[in-house]
């Protein structure tokens, strides 16, 4: 079974607007990282957060983790056509330390 | 830099058919994975290796297997293709800390098909 679930399924915006998508896990986890995947490619490493951080910052993203409510969101400010692609959450499960997936958010950006 | 190169990229397989994808990862990592994509499903951890001549299961091991003879490759073999298997693979690798995994690098996936 799945350890994180992302929400919304689908987000389309403007180019120029922020980006909100959520995360949801179950289980104690030793980080959580963020994964960006455009169409027909491979997934590509965007953030990690530890399970002692509350909040990280790269670029135009930032990355929040509740550990009380298992939930993180990741912020994408100003978007860009560019940032069209699915984003995928992952945690490093306590017990297990290996990567489960979410099924992900897709975003679309229009300009 | 090749980081992670999957080989081949397609492959069409007639049910019953045996393949294997091979992953090979330059960057002396310990940890290597194979995982499926699915529409709807996000990825799904097929086997993993946290060194070389070790492996072990994930979430969806049945009908494949996997070997880890040299520490830059990991193997993923399908002993008899079913349509069930027809899917986008990816390998990944990345390096790990006292236990945590760090972020994974992945390869571009291999398309396979099962008719």
């Amino acid at each position: 079974s799945q350890q994180g679930e992302e929400d919304p399924q689908a987000l389309s915006i403007q180019e120029g607007e922020n980006a909100t998508m959520n995360c949801s896990y179950k289980t104690s986890i030793n980080n959580l990282q963020w994964y960006r995947q455009n169409s027909g490619r491979g997934l590509v490493h965007l953030i990690l957060i530890r399970s002692n951080e509350r909040e990280k910052h790269s670029g135009r993203l930032r990355v929040t983790l509740d550990t009380s409510k298992k939930s993180s969101s990741l912020l994408i400010t100003a978007s860009r056509a560019a940032d069209t692609a699915s984003y995928f959450c992952a945690t490093d499960d306590d017990s297990w330390g290996k990567l489960q997936f979410g099924a992900g958010t897709q975003v679309v950006v229009t300009p | 830099n090749a980081g992670v190169t999957q080989t081949p990229k397609f492959r069409v397989l007639k049910t019953g058919q045996s393949m294997t994808l091979l992953c090979a990862q330059d960057m002396n990592h310990e940890y290597m994975y194979w995982y499926r994509q699915d529409p709807g499903m996000g990825l799904r951890l097929i086997h993993y290796s946290v060194g070389e001549g070790t492996t072990a299961k994930g979430e969806v091991p049945d009908g494949y297997n996997v070997s880890r003879l040299k520490k830059q490759n990991f193997l993923l073999g399908l002993e008899s293709a079913a349509p069930s298997q027809t899917s986008v693979y990816f390998c990944a690798s990345s390096y790990s800390r006292g236990g945590n995994t760090g972020e994974l690098f992945f390869g571009e996936g291999s398309r396979l098909t099962v008719l």
